[in-house]
Order: structure tokens, then sequence, then C-alpha cells
């Protein structure tokens, strides 16, 4: 069973730092991409970022640009998400989501999500 | 920068059916956006419901469909059900990344 469990969320103020994880399992985590979806509480979804099988191709949405950094570590199926300079208006549940196929915006699995809150 | 379109919300009658759409604030969706569609309902995590315009996601069944009308991707639900009510959002491919719709709040009554 395909499984995405996130961690690392919490309660952190402005100029701050958090590091994200995704723990995947069932599946050969090394072969698929991974994204990082967010959702403001009461709004909608905002695609973050994403990386390759292999870390060849990252990409960042201009709102994270500079401040956010993705990485992977297919040895202990994880993916990570370092976020710096932190603003209120980065609060959101932080989803990891697979990238069943690459461009076809099949993102077939997703985890349950961990909430990050940024306030003084 | 580009902002992808939704209506906000959308009505249906059960067994009704509806077309959602997916704009560009300038320019045209076509199939090189790869749009898709994602189904929410409070508290869960999105499902997938349609990908590249048109390929059904596993499992979904067949009164979902996608499509481009016009200049805008599509899509429809026929048969609509009460447990159709829900959150729907689009999403297209801008060449380095994605970018959600603001999504539609589909109500079934």
């Amino acid at each position: 069973e395909v499984q995405l469990v996130e961690s690392g969320g919490g309660l952190v103020k402005p100029g701050g730092s958090l590091r994200l994880s995704c723990a995947a399992s069932g599946f050969t985590f090394s072969s698929y991409s991974m994204n990082w979806v967010r959702q403001a509480p009461g709004k909608g979804l905002e695609w973050v970022s994403s990386i390759s099988s292999s870390s060849s191709y990252i990409y960042y949405a201009d709102s994270v640009k500079g401040r956010f950094t993705i990485s992977r570590d297919n040895a202990k199926n994880s993916l990570y998400l370092q976020m710096n300079s932190l603003r209120a208006e980065d609060t959101a549940v932080y989803y990891c989501a697979r990238d069943n196929i690459v461009g076809a915006g099949d993102f077939d699995y997703w985890g349950q999500g961990t909430l990050v809150t940024v306030s003084s | 920068q580009t902002v992808v379109t939704q209506e906000p919300s959308f009505s249906v009658s059960p067994g009704g059916t509806v077309t959602l759409t997916c704009g560009l604030s300038s320019g045209s969706v076509s199939t090189s956006y790869y749009p898709s569609w994602y189904q929410q309902t409070p508290g869960q995590a999105p499902r997938t419901l349609i990908y590249s315009t048109n390929t059904r996601s596993s499992g979904v069944p067949d009164r979902f469909s996608g499509s481009i009308l016009g200049n805008k991707a599509a899509l429809t639900i026929t048969g609509a059900q009460a447990d159709d009510e829900s959150d729907y959002y689009c999403v297209l491919y801008m060449g380095s990344g994605w970018v959600f719709g603001g999504g539609t709040k589909l109500t079934v009554l």
C-alpha cells in the first residue's frame, strides 16, 4: 500500500525556518518525481515545488523561490522541504504528493498533510 | 503573472449535468498545458479525477470527463450524485511548474 507521511510542521515566528519531511513507503520511491503542495486555511491548493526522481530537475513556485529548498534521499525513501525566511502567508497545510507520470498532472497519492503556522 | 481561473461556485441538481471550466487570465488553455482536475472534500487530501486533459484516473467513474471547450479546459459531470458535492480544482502545467486554479465549490441540490 502506498503511503506518504509528512512531519515537521509546527508554529514558527516570521523569519524563522522549518524543515518538513515526507516518508514514503509501498512503492519504489526512487522511480517517481515528487511534489509539495500547500493549502492555506480555508483557501485553495497551491503547488510549491517538484523534484525529479534523481533530483536532476527541481522547480519552485515564484512565491517560494529563493526561500524554500526541496530535496530527497532515495536511500531513505524520504522527501524534504527546507523552508527559510518564513512569512505569515506561508501558513498552510503542506502535502507531499507523488507524480504518477511526469508532466501529466496526475498527483496520484497524497499524504495527510502537516500544518505550518507562521505567527509571532 | 498568469492566473488560472475557475468559477467560484456552481450548483447542479441530482442526476443533472454540469460543466466546470478552467481558463487563463491571458491566453487559451490547450492540451499543451496538460490540464488536470482534482476533487477535494473537507478535511481530506485531493483526489485526481482527470489528468492530461481527458484521461480518467484509476477508479474514477466514467460520468467524469475532461475536454477542451473553446479556450478553456472543462470538467463535465453527468448524472451528478450527492457525494459529488466537493471542491474541484484544475491545475495547468506552465513549463517549469504547475499552477492551480482557485477552485469551484460544487453544490448538489
